[in-house]
């Protein structure tokens, strides 16, 4: 099945920096998502970004899919985006793969 | 609200007594799915339902059931709990998947706890 590698694994900023969470995948999708899973677990829909680029608020992504990567933009951080970021890729009977995640830590 | 809603949110219970932990949608979503998320192995799909009556097993299907008599709901029933059942449970659901695999949306996800 398909490989999802999420870079960097750990993330610690200051308030008010912006960051840049990566993810690879090993072969072309027809589907990607954002995922941020907020310190009491629950996992939130960023993002449905199988191609080209979105934004909402402070947070964009990018997807170019012939190079298999994905981009999640936070711009202006705030304590509140503290959390695991995952992307993930797939579904149907193979369900959803998910990369191990970037863990973003905001300073005040 | 468009949402997928669990319940229980927080269980604790003792090896072997049966419970069932509660998945329902309201946007009438034909595809249905279990996943398990564990420190060091991510999250994992137990069991998915591509329509009513259409079960079938993910990766880590034992010592769970499923049902899908209703459109709107997908229980996971733990006949018998045991401690390595402790996880972190998501439902998901999500439009029809055939050629496109369509956005999937999760549940508050189910924290249990097997004594």
């Amino acid at each position: 099945g398909i490989q999802v590698e999420q870079s960097p694994p750990d993330l610690i900023l200051q308030e008010g920096a912006n960051s840049t969470l990566r993810c690879n995948f090993s072969d072309s999708v027809n589907n990607l998502q954002w995922f941020h899973q907020n310190p009491w677990g629950q996992l939130i829909n960023l993002f449905y970004i199988p191609s080209g680029t979105k934004q909402n608020g402070r947070l964009s992504a990018t997807t170019v899919a012939t190079e298999r990567y994905s981009l999640l933009y936070i711009s202006s951080s705030q304590t509140t985006d503290s959390g695991v970021y995952f992307c993930a890729s797939g579904g149907g009977a193979d369900g959803l793969t998910f990369g191990k995640g970037t863990h973003l830590i905001i300073q005040p | 609200e468009a949402q997928v809603t669990q319940n229980p949110r927080y269980l604790i219970t003792v090896t072997g007594k049966k419970l069932t932990v509660t998945c329902s949608q309201n946007m009438n979503h034909e595809y249905m799915s279990w996943y398990r998320q564990d420190p060091g192995l991510g999250l994992r799909q137990i069991y998915y339902s591509m329509n009513v009556e259409v079960t079938d097993k993910g990766d880590v299907p034992e010592g769970y059931k499923v049902s899908r008599k209703e459109k709107r709901n997908f229980p996971l029933i733990l006949e018998s709990p045991s401690p390595n059942q402790t996880s972190l449970y998501f439902c998901a659901s999500s439009p029809p998947t055939s050629i496109k695999y369509n956005e999937q949306f999760f549940g508050p996800g189910t924290r249990l706890t097997v004594l």
